[in-house]
């Protein structure tokens, strides 16, 4: 098992340039997250999702985009890159986490990409 | 709102010098609370789930506890490789698909 795999591992991209990071889960995961870490601000949750089909915004979306169409692939655009987007970016995934459930599932996360915006 | 808040920021130790990271949360309610080893350029890695106050889970020399305002991580006779960025984050009942992480304490250890 390769677990989730994210490319690319390095980004410089021009202030109004658009791209778009790659996810990719082998585990058969249900649900999966993007996160940006900054320094002194944890992980904050961008975007997530419970199933193909199905996405929901977290904590700071805008300036971000995501579409499921499988349940290996989760991919995030910047359709116009600031330089407040500036970050490490990580994919994860887990089994769902059923809101009627008791069990606490850990997320298992990429490698991550570094992005820069000049 | 919920929150969690990890001290310190950093800790340097001795190798050998045992000491304890904290994770404190305020949370609407707590469906379970991880932690997580974050080595520099990786991502996170997953150590312990801890569920209600009282549970103790231990990995070689690493033990987490759990009381109903917070969490501690304690590292017993560290040795340099247990140096990383130490990262807890909480799951809610409602709302479990998204969780709430603390800025991470800075774990190095001094040959």
């Amino acid at each position: 098992n390769a677990g989730v795999t994210q490319t690319p591992k390095f980004q410089v991209l021009k202030t109004g340039q658009s791209m778009t990071l790659q996810c990719a889960q082998d585990m058969n995961h249900e649900y999966m997250s993007w996160y940006r870490q900054d320094p002194g601000m944890g992980l904050r949750l961008i975007h997530y999702s419970v199933g193909a089909g199905i996405t929901d915004q977290g904590e700071v979306p805008n300036g971000y985009n995501v579409s499921r169409s499988t349940t290996e692939d989760f991919p995030l655009r910047l359709l116009s890159a600031a330089p407040s987007q500036t970050s490490v970016y990580f994919c994860a995934s887990s089994p769902l986490p059923h809101n009627s459930g008791r069990v606490a599932y850990e997320q298992y996360f990429g490698p991550g990409t570094r992005l820069t915006v000049t | 709102e919920d929150q969690v808040t990890q001290s310190p920021e950093a800790l340097r130790l001795q190798e050998g010098e045992s000491s304890s990271l904290n994770c404190s949360y305020t949370v609407s309610g707590l469906r379970g609370l991880f932690w997580y080893r974050q080595d520099p350029g990786k991502g996170p890695e997953f150590l312990f789930t801890l569920y209600s106050a009282g549970e103790e889970k231990e990995k070689e020399r690493l033990k987490a506890t759990l009381t109903k305002k917070e969490s501690f991580l304690h590292i017993t006779a560290p040795k340099p490789e247990d140096s990383a960025t130490y990262l807890c984050a909480v799951q809610l009942i409602q709302g479990a698909q998204k969780l709430v992480f603390g800025q991470g304490t800075r774990l190095t250890i001094n040959p």
